[in-house]
C-alpha cells in the first residue's frame, strides 16, 4: 500500500514568485493536513482539508491556500514567496476529521532565494 | 506561542539504556497527545498515542505518561538501539470549531551511543 506522497521532492524558487506543492494520501483517507518545518523547529499547522472542505487553518497569512479534490489528493499554493517561505512543507492524511493517527509524506522542500 | 514544548533539546544515551523523552504542554482542554519520530529527510512518523483520559499507554518498546495534574507528557523507550536515533515530537489535538488541530513541540533529539 502506498503511504503519503508528496510532489516535487525539491523546489527552488526565487522572491515574488509562486507555487503548488502537490499531496496523494493513502488510499481510503479523506483528510489532509498540510504543515510547514522550519529547520530545527517542529512541524506548524497550516490547513486541514476533510471532504473537500476546508476544517482549519493556522496563523499563515492569505498568500497560503490550499484546496483538496474530489479523489481526496490535496495542493497547497503560496503566492508572492517571500525567504521566510523557505521550508519543508509536510503533508498528512488520516482516516477522518478528528485527524489521529497522521501518517506524513516525506515533503516538499522548498528554498527561497 | 507554542504551547506545547520540550525539556531537553537533545538526549544522549548508551545503547541498550531506557530513554525517557519529556514534554510540557500548556493547553488543558487538549484531549489527545501523540508522540512522533522524525528521521533525517523523512516526515514524522507515529509512534504512540494517548488520550487525556488515561494516564499511561505502552507499545512496542515504547511508554507514553500523562500527568494532567502537571501539564506533562513523557515518552519511555525501553532498551534503545541504533535505529531509535532521531528527532522525538510530542504533538497535542486541541479541537474547535468542529476542526481539530495538531500543534507540535520543537522536538528532541536523540543521540543512541553504540
Amino acid at each position: 500500500d502506498a503511504g503519503v506522497t508528496q510532489s516535487p521532492t525539491h523546489l527552488i524558487k526565487t522572491r515574488g514568485q509562486h507555487v503548488t506543492l502537490r499531496c496523494s494520501p493513502i488510499s481510503g483517507h479523506k483528510s489532509v493536513s498540510w504543515y510547514q518545518q522550519v529547520l530545527g523547529q517542529g512541524p506548524q499547522f497550516i490547513f486541514q482539508y476533510y471532504e473537500k472542505e476546508e476544517r482549519g487553518r493556522g496563523n499563515f497569512p492569505d498568500r497560503f491556500s490550499a484546496r483538496q479534490f474530489p479523489n481526496y489528493s490535496s495542493e497547497l499554493n503560496v503566492n508572492a514567496l517571500l525567504l521566510g517561505d523557505s521550508a519543508l512543507y509536510l503533508c498528512a492524511s488520516s482516516l477522518d476529521r478528528v485527524g489521529e493517527k497522521l501518517f506524513f509524506g516525506s515533503g516538499t522542500q522548498l528554498s527561497v532565494l | 506561542g507554542e504551547s506545547v514544548g520540550l525539556h531537553l533539546p537533545t538526549l544522549s544515551v548508551q545503547e541498550g539504556d531506557n530513554s525517557i523523552i519529556n514534554c510540557a504542554y500548556s493547553n488543558s482542554a487538549s484531549d489527545y497527545f501523540i508522540w512522533y519520530k522524525q528521521e533525517s529527510g523523512k516526515g514524522p512518523q507515529f509512534i504512540i498515542d494517548i488520550r487525556s483520559n488515561m494516564d499511561k499507554r505502552q507499545g512496542q518498546r515504547v511508554t507514553v505518561l500523562l500527568n494532567k495534574t502537571v501539564k506533562h507528557l513523557s515518552l519511555q523507550i525501553a532498551a534503545t538501539q541504533p535505529g531509535d536515533s532521531a528527532v522525538y515530537f510530542c504533538a497535542e489535538r486541541t479541537e474547535a470549531g468542529g476542526y481539530q488541530k495538531v500543534t507540535f513541540g520543537i522536538g528532541t533529539k536523540l543521540q543512541v551511543i553504540p
